[in-house]
């Protein structure tokens, strides 16, 4: 099955205690990317990936960290979670840069609470 | 950051009722317009894209209209269902960075 796989679901942490979140994609996509979603706000991308080993900053980058050594892999870091990063966080991946012509395919999402 | 904006915020329909909404966008340097459904508790699921002015598009009972010039999309439930109740999001693309909107969230009462 075609998919988008986030991992984990859920996760509760405190306050500068560095965390991956990992994403992978079956479906050869070259272009991936990070969003969160706050409330009363839409998807704000984090950072986005256009193939292996090239990444850029999106719209809300500041806290993040993020690799693309494989196709199919583009975690996302924290490396001193704060507070204002609880979030829901989403990855997803498309045929087309952008997501131009053929959309986005998401994951799940990963619902993260920092204390 | 691309300014996409969905109004209204919510809306409420009747089972049966027909239903539409909008979204407003900056009309320069257009690339594609992306509409997705999101259901509570699910990720958001791909419905059209669309890149030509006076692009129509359905799915079913859901369908959506593109004008570039003047910067919007609507999109039309016909004959809504309880399975339409979901928030409906709206991006455009200027090439590599997909922008969203708000989105506009949908509840189908029986």
């Amino acid at each position: 099955e075609a998919q988008v796989t986030q991992n984990p679901r859920y996760l509760i942490t405190v306050t500068g205690k560095k965390l991956t979140v990992t994403c992978s994609q079956n479906m050869n996509h070259e272009y991936m990317s990070w969003y969160r979603q706050d409330p009363g706000l839409g998807l704000r991308q984090i950072y986005y990936s256009m193939n292996v080993e090239v990444t850029d900053k999106g719209d809300v980058p500041e806290g993040y960290k993020v690799s693309r050594k494989e196709k199919r892999n583009f975690p996302l870091i924290l490396e001193s979670p704060s507070p204002n990063q609880t979030s829901l966080y989403f990855c997803a991946s498309s045929l087309s840069r952008g997501g131009n012509y053929y959309g986005y395919t998401f994951g799940s999402g990963t619902r993260l609470t920092v204390v | 950051i691309l300014n996409v904006e969905q109004s209204p915020q919510s809306l409420h329909v009747q089972e049966g009722d027909s239903t539409n909404f909008t979204c407003s966008f900056p009309s320069s340097n257009f690339y594609a317009l992306h509409w997705y459904r999101w259901e509570t508790a699910k990720s958001p699921e791909a419905l059209f894209v669309m890149t030509l002015n006076g692009d129509e598009k359905k799915k079913g009972r859901i369908s959506a209209t593109l004008n570039t010039k003047e910067g919007y999309s609507y999109l039309y439930i016909k004959g809504s269902q309880p399975e339409d109740s979901a928030t409906y999001l709206c991006a455009i693309t200027n090439d590599y960075k997909l922008s969203f909107g708000a989105g506009t969230t949908v509840t189908v009462r029986a």
